[in-house]
């Protein structure tokens, strides 16, 4: 398998302007999670779905950011509009079961908004 | 509740000489314990991980880690310190349907 792939590795854009970043995770694993990482705060979780559904979203910043799951292979997450204070590493993880299995993790798309 | 706690924001070793990163946990289930590898500009990459088998467990790269039930700690070791070993280390507890990731620790080795 060729793990979890995640567009655009890199992502400049100005204040304002929508940002999507999109994430294909693991054939047949049935958790995916979205982690965003800063300097100041570290890795914080956004949101985890499972079996598409998105079951805890209450790490997402506020209601500029939302994360869709339409099938099993595909997750976005949106921001708009966007601002300095969301520049970070955005990382896409996915895993066939929580508790005992492992995370997977994208290389990450670095987002900077200027 | 689950909680990790990484001892050390930054440790420094020689290469060649023993590494120790450490972590201590909280956990109201039996845990399951991990601990991941970041490379510059790079994702996560899991080492080992303990789920209530063997309470030494061997990962990739030559390192280790012991789960101590009575000490609530799965620290990080491994004998003989490279520099390929340069990276930030996260050590991370599941349960209650979630992850919970430590804070890191960034490992610099001095040739």
């Amino acid at each position: 398998d060729a793990g979890v792939i995640q567009s655009p590795r890199h992502e400049v854009t100005e204040m304002g302007q929508e940002v999507t970043l999109r994430c294909k995770p693991i054939s047949g694993h049935d958790y995916l999670f979205w982690y965003r990482q800063t300097m100041m705060r570290g890795l914080e979780l956004l949101i985890y779905f499972n079996n598409n559904v998105p079951i805890d979203d209450s790490g997402m910043p506020e209601d500029r950011f939302s994360a869709k799951m339409p099938n099993a292979s595909f997750s976005t997450l949106k921001i708009q509009p966007s601002e300095p204070r969301d520049s970070a590493v955005y990382f896409c993880a996915s895993s066939l079961a929580l508790n005992t299995g492992e995370l997977f993790f994208g290389e990450g798309s670095r987002l900077t908004v200027l | 509740a689950q909680s990790v706690t990484q001892l050390d924001s930054h440790v420094s070793v020689s290469e060649g000489t023993p590494v120790l990163l450490r972590c201590n946990y909280s956990s109201s289930y039996s845990p399951s314990l991990f601990w991941y590898v970041q490379h510059p500009n790079k994702g996560l990459q899991l080492l080992l991980k303990y789920t209530s088998a063997a309470t030494l467990v061997k990962g990739i790269n030559g390192f280790e880690a012991e789960f101590k039930k009575s000490e609530t700690s799965f620290h990080l070791t491994k004998p003989s310190a490279h520099m390929s070993d340069a990276a930030e280390y996260f050590c991370v507890v599941s349960g209650g349907n979630q992850f919970y990731f430590g804070t890191g620790t960034s490992l610099t080795v001095i040739p």
